[in-house]
């Protein structure tokens, strides 16, 4: 199975300070088809999951364009370029390339300083 | 809009077996891919089973042979049935659809005690 491994697995963030979340993958998460199938989700306190990212570097509808996503093979990360108090919470990255089974890091939750 | 609302959770003994349900609503449910993803108490998430738009089924090594993910394209209804169910399985359970995750449920709580 592909292990995705996120650091840090806290980030303590100052508002209005940028971000950077990574994402390393055991195997190239390159498919054979040539795309990459790495996403990013967010997980708000209280919601339930949010897709931000898919295919690496693609924002979902309504995405604010603060979050960008970047990274090929087996790295990967997630940038915040200003986080703002509604992107506290935790974020994880998936890979869709090798399944079953579909794999999550292991979160990162991004918190006040 | 996408819709996807869970239902079927609950508390059961170990050894139980409990069956959630997700209606889904806003998108054409048979074409689609669609998958149940779960959080236990304080830990990250974890991919449990998927159903292709084909029919085609996956599972975890962890649920396989216990539980039975399925669906009514008649009344665009996912279906999980959990069998054999331990302490560790004890999540909230989100409905998804699509192999990328693109709509999430709400998530229903399962929560296997005795």
């Amino acid at each position: 199975d592909v292990v995705l491994t996120q650091s840090p697995l806290s980030l303590p963030v100052t508002l209005g300070q940028p971000a950077s979340i990574s994402c390393r993958s055991s195997q190239s998460l390159k498919h054979r088809d040539g795309d990459t199938y790495l996403h990013w989700f967010q997980l708000r306190p209280g919601q339930s999951p949010r897709r931000l990212i898919y295919q690496v570097s693609n924002r979902d509808s309504g995405v604010p364009d603060r979050f960008s996503g970047s990274g090929s093979g087996t790295d990967f990360t997630l940038k915040i370029s200003r986080v703002e108090a509604e992107d506290l919470g935790v974020y994880y990255c998936m890979q869709g390339t090798h399944w079953p089974p579909l794999t999550f890091g292991g979160g990162t939750k991004v918190e006040i300083k | 809009e996408v819709h996807l609302l869970e239902s079927g959770g609950g508390l059961v003994q170990p050894g139980g077996s409990l069956r959630l349900s997700c209606a889904a609503s806003g998108f054409p449910f048979s074409n689609f891919d669609m998958m149940w993803v779960r959080q236990p108490p304080g830990k990250g998430l974890e991919w449990v089973s998927g159903i292709r738009g084909s029919g085609h089924t996956f599972y975890a090594d962890s649920v396989k042979g216990r539980f039975t993910i399925s669906r009514d394209l008649s009344s665009n209804t996912l279906y999980l049935q959990m069998n054999s169910l331990g302490a560790e399985d004890t999540a909230v359970y989100y409905c998804v659809k699509g192999y990328w995750g693109d709509h999430w449920g709400q998530g229903t709580l399962v929560t296997v005690s005795s």
